[in-house]
């Protein structure tokens, strides 16, 4: 079965903590990316990547980091210094170029401070 | 002032009954328009794609773009209760940044 697997479904952090949320593909996407949900917010531009070793901040990066080492995974780092990290986290990916704009989504994970 | 604006709901309708879904946005560089159905805690999947201005009709959903107002709608016939979800528009500049601006989402209820 081909998709997007983020772990763990529900995720705690301790004050002073980093986390990591997991985001693996096996579509052979080129392009990932991780978005935030707050209720009422919509779903905001943490990062994104379009190919390996590269990726590009987007509207809320800060407190947040990722890395890129393998085309298949898109890990998301919360740091301690991201003050208010409760939200629910979505990775996505898509085909890099292809015109219809299709983000297949993970089922996410809900991060909450302890 | 955001770039994306939807109006959250909650939108309560009874089974059978037209639905009109729509958002707003402020940058004319928007020029692909898309609409994403998310049921509680999931992810989002896409359900309708645009490119510019137009409508674009699949089965019972039709999505349509006034780039002149900058206004797009997605109208939902004969709702049914497996429609209950939340509804996000989504749109993406021509050129520059290759990602997409998420509208806060209306959340759809169908009542049997």
């Amino acid at each position: 079965d081909g998709g997007i697997t983020q772990s763990p479904k529900y995720l705690f952090r301790k004050e002073g903590q980093n986390v990591t949320l997991s985001c693996e593909q096996n579509l052979n996407h080129d392009a990932m990316y991780w978005y935030r949900q707050d209720p009422g917010q919509g779903l905001r531009l943490i990062y994104y990547s379009q190919i390996v070793n590269d990726f590009q901040k987007g509207d809320i990066a800060e407190g947040y980091s990722v890395s890129r080492e393998k085309k298949e995974s898109f890990p998301l780092t919360v740091t301690s210094a991201q003050k208010n990290p409760t939200a629910f986290y979505l990775c996505a990916s898509r085909i890099a170029g292809e015109a219809n704009e299709k983000l297949f989504f993970g089922s996410g994970t809900q991060l909450s401070v302890l | 002032q955001k770039e994306v604006e939807q109006d959250p709901g909650p939108l309560s309708v009874p089974e059978g009954a037209i639905v009109s879904l729509n958002c707003t946005y402020s940058n004319s560089a928007f020029q692909y328009f898309m609409w994403y159905r998310q049921y509680s805690r999931k992810g989002p999947e896409l359900l309708m794609y645009t490119y510019s201005s137009g409508n674009k009709e699949d089965g019972r959903f039709t999505a349509q773009v006034d780039k002149s107002s900058k206004y797009i709608s997605l109208f939902i016939r004969d709702s049914q209760p497996s429609d209950s979800a939340t509804y996000l528009c989504a749109m993406k500049r021509d050129t520059g940044r290759r990602a997409l601006t998420f509208g806060s989402g209306t959340r759809l209820q169908v009542q049997p």
